[in-house]
């Protein structure tokens, strides 16, 4: 397995509390992305980083925020959790863009965050 | 934006049965990856098309990217209970990689 580390593995929070997930690796791979996965929906990108500081929203992206000050760190917080958040968040990494020929992308274990 | 669908949702087979899982898109695509996760796991890397037309192997997993590149396929001859899982596909075009919603396997003994 790829050398990633997502914390906390689980969590439940308030409505309206901050809560921020981190995403640590071990690959010093470039790009790094946050993405939930919902039922029926499969896997949604919030937002990925391409390199430290260099950050770009994904097609939920609305409600999140990033940060990378560290190519191995990978920070996703949701300013004032709402219940619609709930759901398994997965980090992935990946040495080069994706949509080249030869990348893998690698995915964390997950965190599972429930809003109540 | 781009759309990728993928069907069936879920799928019932008997062990030693053959599963197919077909993955469409709006939009052609620059590839496709195929990934699957294990019951409460992570999504694993299973295998990247590139090429118009392009077949890949993997044991008794066949991976099919279409002519047009806009759609793909995975075929799993004589399903095995290690089987059992999503497998999702991922359309890239630009800087998006899109999953479609899964198709969920599951194989009776």
């Amino acid at each position: 397995d790829a050398g990633i580390t997502q914390s906390p593995r689980h969590k439940v929070t308030e409505t309206g509390t901050p809560v921020t997930l981190r995403c640590h690796q071990t690959e010093n791979h470039r790009y790094m992305y946050w993405y939930r996965q919902d039922p029926g929906h499969g896997l949604r990108l919030i937002h990925y980083s391409y390199g430290v500081k260099d950050t770009d929203k994904g097609e939920v992206s609305d409600g999140y925020s990033v940060s990378r000050s560290k190519t191995e760190d990978f920070l996703l917080t949701l300013e004032s959790a709402t219940s619609s958040q709930t759901s398994v968040y997965f980090c992935a990494i990946s040495a080069l863009r994706t949509g080249l020929s030869g990348n893998t992308i690698y995915f964390g274990e997950g965190s599972w965050l429930t809003v109540v | 934006g781009q759309q990728v669908m993928q069907i069936p949702q879920y799928q019932h087979v008997q062990e030693g049965e053959d599963f197919t899982t077909y993955c469409n898109s709006s939009t052609t695509l620059s590839n496709i990856q195929w990934y699957k996760q294990r019951p409460g796991g992570h999504p694993v890397f299973l295998i990247q098309l590139v090429k118009s037309g392009e077949v890949k192997k993997q044991k008794r997993l066949t991976f099919q990217f279409g002519e047009a590149k806009k759609n793909s396929s995975l075929h799993i001859t004589a399903t095995q209970t290690t089987d059992v899982g999503t497998y999702f596909c991922a359309g890239t075009q630009g800087n998006m990689l899109t999953f479609g919603g899964g198709t969920r396997l599951m194989v009776k003994p």
